[in-house]
C-alpha cells in the first residue's frame, strides 16, 4: 500500500517564475492538505482539499492556489516566486472528518529552492 | 501569534535515559494534540497522541503527559535509543479539523 506520495522531491527555480508540485494521497484517503516548513521552522498549513474543493485555508497569499482531482491527487502552484518561498512544501493525506489526527499521513516532501 | 510553542530548539540525552521534550499552548479550544518525529529528507511521522480530556498516554516506550490548567504537554521517552534521534514536533488540532498547528520543532540528540 502506497503512502503519500509527492514529485518533484527537489527543484530550483527564480524569483518570479511559477511552480506546480504534485501529491498522490495514501490509498482511500479523500483529504488532502498542503504544508510549508521554512528552514527552522514548524510546517504551516497553507490549505486543504476535500471532494475537489478548498475547504479551509491558512495565512498564505493568493499566490499560493491549488488543485484536486477526481482521483484525490492534488496539485499545489505557487506564482511569481520570491527568495522566501524557498522552504519544504509537505502534503498531508487523510479521510475526512477522521478527527483524531493520528490517520493523517505525511509524505516526504518536496525541497523548492528560488534563487 | 504562535498557538503551539516548542521553547527548546535542542536536546542531549545519554543512551538509555529519560528524554523529556516540552510544548506550551495557548488555544484553550484545541481537542487533540499530538507528537510527530522527522527525519532529515523524510516527513513528519506521527508519534503519539493525547485527546484533551486525558491527561496522560502510554505508547511503549512513548509517553504523553497533558497538564491543561497550565496548557503544557510533555513527551517522555524512556529508555532513550540512538534511533530516537530526530526532530520532534508538538502539534494539536481542533475536533474534526484537519488543520494542524505545529511548534518549531525541538532536536534531540541521543548521546553513546
Amino acid at each position: 500500500d502506497a503512502g503519500v506520495t509527492q514529485s518533484p522531491t527537489h527543484l530550483i527555480k527564480t524569483r518570479g517564475q511559477q511552480v506546480t508540485l504534485r501529491c498522490s494521497p495514501k490509498s482511500g484517503h479523500d483529504t488532502v492538505s498542503w504544508y510549508q516548513q521554512a528552514l527552522g521552522q514548524g510546517p504551516q498549513f497553507i490549505f486543504q482539499y476535500y471532494e475537489e474543493e478548498e475547504r479551509q485555508r491558512g495565512n498564505f497569499p493568493d499566490r499560493f492556489s491549488g488543485h484536486q482531482f477526481p482521483n484525490y491527487s492534488s496539485e499545489l502552484n505557487v506564482n511569481a516566486l520570491l527568495l522566501g518561498d524557498s522552504a519544504l512544501y509537505l502534503c498531508a493525506s487523510s479521510l475526512a472528518e477522521t478527527g483524531s489526527g493520528n490517520t493523517i499521513y505525511f509524505g516526504e516532501g518536496s525541497w523548492l529552492t528560488v534563487v | 501569534d504562535q498557538q503551539v510553542k516548542q521553547n527548546s530548539p535542542s536536546l542531549s540525552v545519554q543512551e538509555g535515559r529519560i528524554s523529556i521534550l516540552n510544548c506550551d499552548y495557548t488555544n484553550s479550544m484545541f481537542d487533540y494534540f499530538l507528537w510527530y518525529k522527522k527525519y532529515p529528507a523524510e516527513g513528519p511521522t506521527f508519534l503519539i497522541s493525547i485527546s484533551s480530556i486525558k491527561d496522560k498516554n502510554e505508547d511503549g516506550r512513548f509517553t504523553v503527559f497533558l497538564n491543561k490548567s497550565a496548557k503544557h504537554l510533555s513527551l517522555h521517552i524512556v529508555p532513550s535509543q540512538p534511533g530516537d534521534s530526530a526532530v520532534y514536533f508538538c502539534a494539536a488540532l481542533m475536533n474534526r479539523d484537519d488543520k494542524i498547528i505545529f511548534g518549531k520543532g525541538t532536536r534531540l540528540h541521543i548521546l553513546p
